[in-house]
């Protein structure tokens, strides 16, 4: 079965300045998918950013990035220019092609962005 | 386009009683995924349905849980008898295919509160 672990239940970063969310997985499968989701107060689940396996290049949006090794089984998040707005629940998730179409999710790190 | 709508957002039920979820999928979706997030945890997966079919059920509790999405209207968790450990989160999650590479889209989940 597929695990997912996030090892830092809090991160805080300053305004405007750069965090990294760490994000491993362990997985027998080739092909598969790789999301960060943003849970702010709200509850809602906001996807953030997503990476498919085969492709070698990291995938970005705007100020999120990431960095996917995969024969680490890493996937961290980097949240550059931080912003108030950033702070929130983020969950890293992984979808394997073979196990269905569930999403296997970690336990989530919490980001506090301090003014 | 409304997105994923679940109703109601928050359900207080004395133990015993029966709490019914509802989630419409986003417009163009017919895959839906319930979800269950306990407090201080990520999210993990309960069942995964088509118009009219369960495809897998394999994260529902064998007791008391059931689920459907009928050809017409929402999806529908159903809960009988519950219980205090049933108090959780639980979003429904909405998808054009069946492959994770899709991703989801999320609703802002129901808050079932056992008292």
């Amino acid at each position: 079965a597929q695990t997912v672990t996030q090892s830092q239940p809090e991160m805080s970063v300053q305004e405007a300045e750069t965090v990294t969310l760490s994000c491993t997985y362990d997985t027998s499968e080739s092909d598969y998918y790789l999301f960060w989701y943003k849970q702010p107060p709200s509850r809602q689940m906001i996807l953030v950013i997503r990476q498919e396996a085969y492709k070698q290049q990291n995938a970005t949006e705007n100020r999120f990035s990431v960095n996917f090794q995969k024969a680490a089984k890493s996937f961290s998040l980097k949240i550059s220019d931080s912003q108030l707005g950033d702070a929130a629940m983020y969950f890293c998730a992984y979808g394997g092609e073979t196990s269905g179409s569930r999403l296997t999710f970690g336990e989530g790190t919490q980001l506090t962005v301090n003014p | 386009n409304a997105g994923v709508m679940q109703n109601p957002r928050h359900l207080v039920r004395r133990r015993g009683q029966e709490a019914r979820l509802r989630c419409s999928p986003m417009k163009g979706h017919s895959h839906v995924y319930w979800y269950r997030q306990l407090p201080e945890e990520g999210l993990k997966f309960m069942v995964y349905l088509q118009k009219e079919n369960i495809i897998d059920e394999s994260g529902m509790p064998k007791e008391r849980f059931s689920a459907e999405f009928p050809k017409e209207g929402p999806s529908i968790l159903r809960i009988q008898q519950v219980v205090r450990g049933d108090s959780a989160a639980y979003f429904c999650a909405s998808s054009p295919g069946s492959l994770p590479g899709y991703g989801y889209t999320f609703g802002s989940g129901t808050r079932l509160t056992v008292v």
